[in-house]
């Protein structure tokens, strides 16, 4: 089975500081998404990455900028937190398949 | 471009009733199609997906879905629903030779005892 992990399930943050979420999947898969999930909004693409140090802006990538140096981690990274960056973040993976392999999420508040 | 429609943001139904939930899309090139479940505080996994060949897909916990090209929809049925089917679904696109995946808002499930 396809396992994608994330490194936090809930986490609370100040308004300034600076913010890393990790994915980490054990099917080494190419492809690696973030998105996150806002209420009546469904899931939105924040960045990809087909490869090693390889990235996509997706639709909304604005705030946000993304690290992989290795090809099962994929790292989300909030340069300075706000307030409208509080949501469900959620990681996925893709290899050969043509689904995409969900982790559990991270639900971040900014306060 | 491809958009996704689900018509219902949230489905009320009583328990052992059949349900439909509804999803329409758009797209100029050929896509595949994935129904996504999301149980409460947990990620998404996946219901069931129409690549090619039949048009009716069967997937995990009792779902079906029907592909109609010419309606362009992909609607996800149950005959007869669990408590346990309480939650989020969400329909996806992606097109071919794409590796990513354009989302619906979703379908809150709401079973009713």
């Amino acid at each position: 089975d396809v396992k994608v992990t994330q490194s936090s399930r809930y986490l609370v943050k100040r308004t300034g500081e600076k913010v890393f979420l990790e994915c980490v999947q054990d099917m080494d898969h190419e492809n690696m998404f973030w998105y996150r999930q806002d209420p009546g909004l469904g899931l939105r693409l924040i960045y990809f990455s087909y490869d090693v140090k390889m990235k996509e802006k997706g639709d909304i990538p604005e705030g946000y900028s993304v690290s992989r140096e290795k090809k099962e981690r994929f790292s989300l990274i909030l340069e300075s937190a706000s307030t409208n960056q509080t949501s469900m973040y959620l990681c996925a993976s893709k290899g050969g398949s043509y689904e995409q392999y969900f982790g559990p999420g991270t639900r971040l508040t900014v306060t | 471009a491809q958009s996704v429609t689900q018509l219902d943001s949230q489905v009320p139904v009583f328990e052992e009733a059949p349900v439909e939930l509804r999803c329409n899309y758009s797209s100029s090139v050929s896509v595949y199609l994935f129904w996504y479940v999301q149980y409460p505080n947990q990620g998404l996994q996946l219901l069931l997906k129409y690549l090619s060949g039949s048009t009716l897909v069967k997937g995990i916990n009792g779902f079906e879905a029907e592909f109609n090209k010419s309606q362009t929809s992909f609607h996800l049925r149950k005959p007869s629903v669990h408590i346990s089917d309480t939650a989020e679904y969400f329909c996806a696109v992606s097109p071919w030779m794409d590796d990513k995946i354009i989302f619906g808002k979703g379908t809150r499930l709401h079973i009713l005892p």
